[in-house]
């Protein structure tokens, strides 16, 4: 089975410039998150969608960032303009529909560098 | 909100056993989760609580409280390749939020 893919897995822009991540999560997954990750800190939860529906968007910087998540599939995250503190790991995460655990399967993430 | 708190740094021997506590608040308690992360890579999952007690998968066994809002992950038989940081996560609330703590760094030395 494959796990959950995101590219690039690297970037580097200016500050002001617009930037997009994608994410294909784990066939079958419907609930996706996506995460800001910080050196030396835990994942910040950015927004999570069931389906195609953003159920948690609460800690999304909604003046810079959106997402999407086009029939429940795959989903793309933007920034729009970059700014120095945006500067981190940006992971991709799913969950299975059945149990209980609801255990998440990250992708590699996209490390974003903004000068 | 929901907040955890766990220790920064614990190093332990080789061969040995240790112990990451974690302790949370939230409203409407769901799970709480430990997940693995060595450098430059992906959080992987490792186990998850829903009740009161031990859950053992191997090596690793993740303990839950939930009177005292708190958890434990237990490593025996350490072995260098566990050296990594260590998160509990707490799902809780309306939406079954899941946040994640700061993150504890294992180093395990010979």
């Amino acid at each position: 089975e494959a796990g959950v893919v995101q590219s690039p897995r690297y970037k580097i822009i200016e500050k002001k410039q617009p930037v997009a991540f994608w994410c294909n999560p784990i066939s079958g997954h419907n609930t996706l998150y996506w995460y800001r990750q910080n050196l030396g800190q835990g994942p910040e939860l950015l927004i999570r969608y069931e389906n195609e529906e953003a159920v948690d968007d609460s800690q999304l910087p909604k003046d810079r960032f959106s997402a999407e998540r086009l029939k429940g599939v795959d989903s793309t995250l933007k920034i729009q303009p970059a700014e120095l503190g945006d500067s981190a790991v940006y992971l991709c995460a799913s969950s299975p529909n059945s149990g209980t655990r609801k255990e998440q399967y990250f992708g590699p993430g996209t490390r974003l560098t903004v000068t | 909100g929901q907040s955890l708190e766990q220790p920064s740094e614990v190093t332990a021997v080789e061969g040995a056993i240790v112990q990451i506590n974690c302790t949370y608040q939230t409203s409407g308690f769901y799970g709480l989760s430990w997940y693995q992360q060595h450098d430059g890579g992906a959080p992987t999952f490792l186990s998850y609580n829903a009740l009161d007690g031990l859950e053992e998968t191997g090596r690793f066994s993740s303990f839950l409280s939930r009177s005292d809002s708190y958890g434990y992950l237990l490593l025996q038989e350490l072995q260098m390749k566990d050296s990594a940081s260590y998160f509990c996560a707490v799902r809780g609330g309306g939406y079954q939020k899941v946040t994640f703590g700061t993150g504890t760094k294992l180093q395990v030395i010979p």
